[in-house]
């Protein structure tokens, strides 16, 4: 099986701009979250979605948006970005929604880099 | 406030020596207890998860305790090797399946 895919793997862009990630879980997930990483902060939760319905949702501002398709792909949007907003974005898939035993496979993440 | 606290937050060791990393958390209601680890630049990848019952889970060299009733979690590396080098990261999900993450323990193993 193919793990979870993420593209692009780095971009660079300036303030304001917006820019979209996109990932792939593994074929049969059908629940994908998306994280941020950082130095300073870690990994924190963005949003889960399972079967094209956002399912949990982290303290971000609403600048951060996602959307899963009907194939479980999905995409994150972060809109009038900010010199924080460089970061390592993960994406990870599970078989079921996050609560319960389900091993959750992470992507190679997107590394976004605002000058 | 961090509900999930990982210690050390970094540490050195020499190879084929072993090592326990600690997380304390005060996620409730609690679900599951997860270890990640996360080489530098790639994503992390799970070591072990562990509901409210089990006290014990191992994989190869890793092997992960939970206490539930005081809320701690450690993981202890048996004979280390250089390929241990990451950072190990501490994940409580509670009964809403909300992922509350720990900082992360950064482990360098040196020959």
């Amino acid at each position: 099986k193919a793990g979870v895919t993420q593209t692009p793997r780095y971009l660079i862009k300036t303030r304001g701009q917006q820019v979209t990630l996109s990932c792939s879980p593994i074929s049969g997930h059908r629940s994908v979250s998306w994280y941020q990483q950082t130095p300073g902060q870690g990994l924190q939760f963005l949003f889960e979605y399972f079967s094209e319905t956002q399912r949990n949702k982290g303290n971000f501002p609403g600048r951060f948006s996602g959307r899963q398709f009907s194939n479980s792909r999905s995409e994150m949007n972060v809109s009038t970005l900010e010199l924080g907003d460089s970061a390592l974005y993960l994406c990870a898939s599970s078989s079921r929604t996050s609560g319960g035993g389900e091993t959750q496979y992470f992507g190679p993440g997107t590394r976004l880099l605002v000058l | 406030k961090n509900q999930v606290e990982q210690s050390p937050q970094s540490l050195i060791i020499l190879e084929g020596k072993n090592c326990t990393l600690q997380c304390n958390y005060t996620v409730s209601p609690f679900s599951n207890l997860r270890w990640y680890k996360q080489d530098t630049g790639r994503g992390p990848v799970s070591l072990t998860i562990m509901t409210f019952s089990e006290n014990t889970k191992s994989n190869g060299r890793y092997t992960a305790t939970l206490d539930a009733d005081t809320k701690q979690s450690s993981l202890h590396i048996t004979a280390s090797q250089l390929s241990d080098s990451a950072s190990y990261i501490c994940v409580v999900i509670d009964s809403w399946g909300k992922f509350q993450f720990g900082a992360g323990t950064q482990v360098v193993v040196t020959p």
